[in-house]
């Protein structure tokens, strides 16, 4: 079975610009949740999406918003994006709405100049 | 509130010698713990996790026991191997469900 995929792989923006990163959940999994990593930092949670609804937000601005759709992949866009928006996406996807069991993508390396 | 402290990195070992990789927690009530591995290149994997106090998780020849006393999760494995470089992640959920709470990342390298 396939596992999490994201796409695209790199993407290189620039400042004020807007962003849309893609995920694929594992086939069967309701659930998909974003994390933020910065070279050097451990992932930070976004967002968590479980049957289309926003079930948990992490501490980021408005800028950042997503949505799942009806066949449970999701987007993360940021707008007006800044130099500190430079990071490593990743996409964690999970059978339920606990998180306990997620499995994460290769992740989508975003780079603002 | 909740965070999570790792041993700085990086770490570098012999083929064969033993590995620990500290972990400490600071949290409300009674967290889930996890350690990550990541791969080069690639996405996190889970590589084990503990639900409750004294539970000891075990994966691929690698071990952490919850200590709620000290606070503590070090992750151990009695002889690596050079595929174990990688960077080492623990982590929490503060409730049973709840989105995880990463340390900063041990990085592993393993010379033969």
């Amino acid at each position: 079975d396939a596992g999490v995929t994201q796409s695209p792989t790199h993407l290189i923006k620039t400042r004020g610009q807007q962003v849309t990163l893609r995920c694929s959940p594992i086939s069967g999994h309701k659930s998909v949740s974003w994390y933020q990593q910065v070279l050097g930092q451990g992932p930070q949670f976004i967002f968590q999406y479980y049957e289309k609804e926003e079930r948990g937000r992490g501490n980021f601005p408005d800028r950042f918003s997503a949505r799942q759709f009806p066949n449970y992949s999701s987007e993360l866009n940021v707008n007006a994006l800044l130099l500190g928006d430079s990071a490593l996406y990743l996409c964690a996807s999970s059978s339920g709405a606990a998180l306990d069991e997620q499995y994460f993508g290769p992740g989508t390396r975003l780079t603002v100049t | 509130g909740n965070s999570v402290t790792q041993m700085e990195g990086p770490v570098t070992l012999s083929e064969e010698a033993f590995l620990t990789i500290n972990c400490t927690y600071t949290a409300t009530g009674y967290p889930s713990l996890f350690w990550y591995v990541q791969y080069p290149g690639e996405g996190l994997q889970l590589l084990l996790k503990a639900t409750k106090a004294d539970d000891k998780g075990s994966n691929k020849g690698f071990e952490a026991t919850y200590r709620k006393e000290t606070t503590s999760f070090h992750l151990e494995k009695g002889s690596v191997q050079v595929s174990d470089s990688a960077v080492y992640f623990c982590a929490l959920s503060p409730q049973t469900g709840t989105a995880l709470i990463f340390g900063k990342g041990t990085t592993l390298s393993v010379s033969s």
